[in-house]
């Protein structure tokens, strides 16, 4: 059974025009987490949220939001994609934030700009 | 600055064993993971350490030394389905993962 989902696998948008990303889970873990990965490259840590609180990475570009408006959701906004914005999204999630908790990862978004 | 250094790419032939290194330096330790993903498809976890020493898991053994800053994932029997990428993942202090880009592992028949 699917434990953390995310919709769609694939998505295609133009250059500047909005697209949202989400994911669901079923596990109710407290935390969700969203990592750009772009070819042959680490994860990267976008935000995460820990119940309703949101924690932003210092370097997370403003065209990134994020939603989570119930424990088991979490939307991945880009209000204007660039070309550089093509990459992989995944979404996880944990337990909590404490030493030795594993991250579950859904099956990934592949984002397109053209 | 916080970084993890593994292997771009390793081949190995199917059947034999293979160990995949992990250098890292950061701020604090909370753990070391490892991860399996193949290729377009998310990461899913293999092992955790946290303590010096060996945790075996059925053909995988993941092995850490905090004193070295090195951790290797050892693989046995492989076989054609474990041609995937291995990502080695620290925990830092503030208990969040730093990630390594990833060893291309490629079978071989």
């Amino acid at each position: 059974d699917a434990m953390v989902i995310q919709n769609p696998r694939y998505q295609v948008t133009q250059f500047g025009k909005p697209v949202t990303l989400s994911c669901s889970q079923t596990l109710n873990h407290n935390v969700m987490y969203w990592y750009q990965q772009k070819s042959s490259q680490a994860p990267k840590l976008l935000f995460h949220y820990y119940d309703k609180d949101f924690n932003n990475e210092a370097d997370t570009p403003d065209n990134f939001q994020s939603r989570r408006p119930n424990t088991s959701f979490c939307f991945l906004d880009i209000r204007s994609p660039g070309l550089g914005d093509a990459a992989m999204y995944l979404c996880a999630t944990s337990r909590d934030t404490s030493g030795g908790v594993t991250q579950y990862f859904g099956p990934g978004t592949r984002l397109t700009v053209l | 600055g916080q970084n993890i250094d593994q292997p771009t790419e390793m081949t190995a032939t199917e059947g034999a064993i293979v160990q995949i290194n992990c250098t890292y330096q950061t701020s604090g330790f909370n753990g070391l993971f490892w991860y399996q993903q193949h290729a377009g498809e998310a990461p899913t976890f293999l092992s955790y350490n946290v303590l010096d020493g060996l945790e075996e898991k059925g053909r995988f053994s993941s092995f850490l030394s905090r004193s070295k800053g090195y951790s290797y994932l050892l693989l046995k029997e492989l076989q054609m389905k474990d041609s995937a990428s291995y990502l080695c993942a620290v925990m830092d202090s503030n208990y969040q993962l730093i990630w390594g880009a990833g060893t291309k592992l490629i079978i071989k028949p």
